[in-house]
């Protein structure tokens, strides 16, 4: 049971490259989420998902898209990045019984 | 949209004191109040969590305070020891699960 998966650790972009995060979960939990991380601000959140198929913009969602394919999976897209998305990146995820959210390990984004 | 607020942001306390963590919210149907710590290069990961029909919960050296009425919940450290330095974050959550976090404390226990 490997919990909540995100992949890369680190990632270096140029201005206007394109890059998915991905994140996977292992315990069929409903509900996914991303969030940023970013020095005094603690965690925002960009999008999250109830389940498959369905998907909504949190706090700040401009410059990220996302989509829920599957249970499992909840990939974070960056269309064209900007050195304003240097952060770090938080996956989640919660089932519907249980409030407790488990989060990915997270990924390290620098845009230049 | 919902606002938490947290402090202090940096907290110094000798070994063995104890150390208090203060958050404020904004959305009276808040109904869930988690706290989790983050170490270094690490996760965040859950350390005690309250519901909002308690008062107050205790786990350990770790408790948690709710006051609905004044829209504040609390987090309590005693007998710090100095694997309790992290940075701790409150959080609270309306609906659709969507946690909202404060901006985090820095707690530090000098041994």
């Amino acid at each position: 049971n490997a919990g909540v998966t995100q992949t890369p650790k680190f990632q270096v972009l140029k201005t206007g490259q394109s890059m998915t995060l991905q994140c996977a979960q292992d315990m069929n939990h409903e509900y996914m989420s991303w969030y940023r991380q970013d020095p005094g601000m603690g965690l925002r959140l960009i999008h999250y998902s109830v389940g498959a198929g369905i998907t909504d913009q949190g706090e700040v969602p401009n410059g990220y898209n996302v989509s829920r394919s599957t249970t499992e999976d909840f990939p974070l897209r960056l269309l064209s990045a900007a050195p304003s998305q240097t952060s770090v990146y938080f996956c989640a995820s919660t089932s519907a019984q249980n409030t407790e959210a488990f989060f990915g390990q997270g990924t390290r984004l620098t845009v230049v | 949209g919902e606002n938490v607020e947290q402090h202090p942001s940096t907290l110094s306390v000798q070994e063995g004191d104890s150390a208090v963590i203060k958050c404020t919210y904004s959305d009276s149907a808040s109904n869930y109040f988690p706290w989790y710590k983050q170490e270094l290069g690490k996760r965040p990961q859950l350390i005690i969590d309250i519901r909002s029909n308690v008062g107050e919960k205790k786990d350990q050296r770790i408790a948690v305070t709710l006051n609905k009425t004044a829209k504040h919940f609390s987090l309590h450290i005693t007998e710090t020891q100095p694997e309790d330095s992290a940075v701790y974050f409150c959080a609270d959550q309306t609906g659709a699960n969507n946690l909202f976090f404060g901006t985090g404390t820095r707690l530090t226990v000098i041994p």
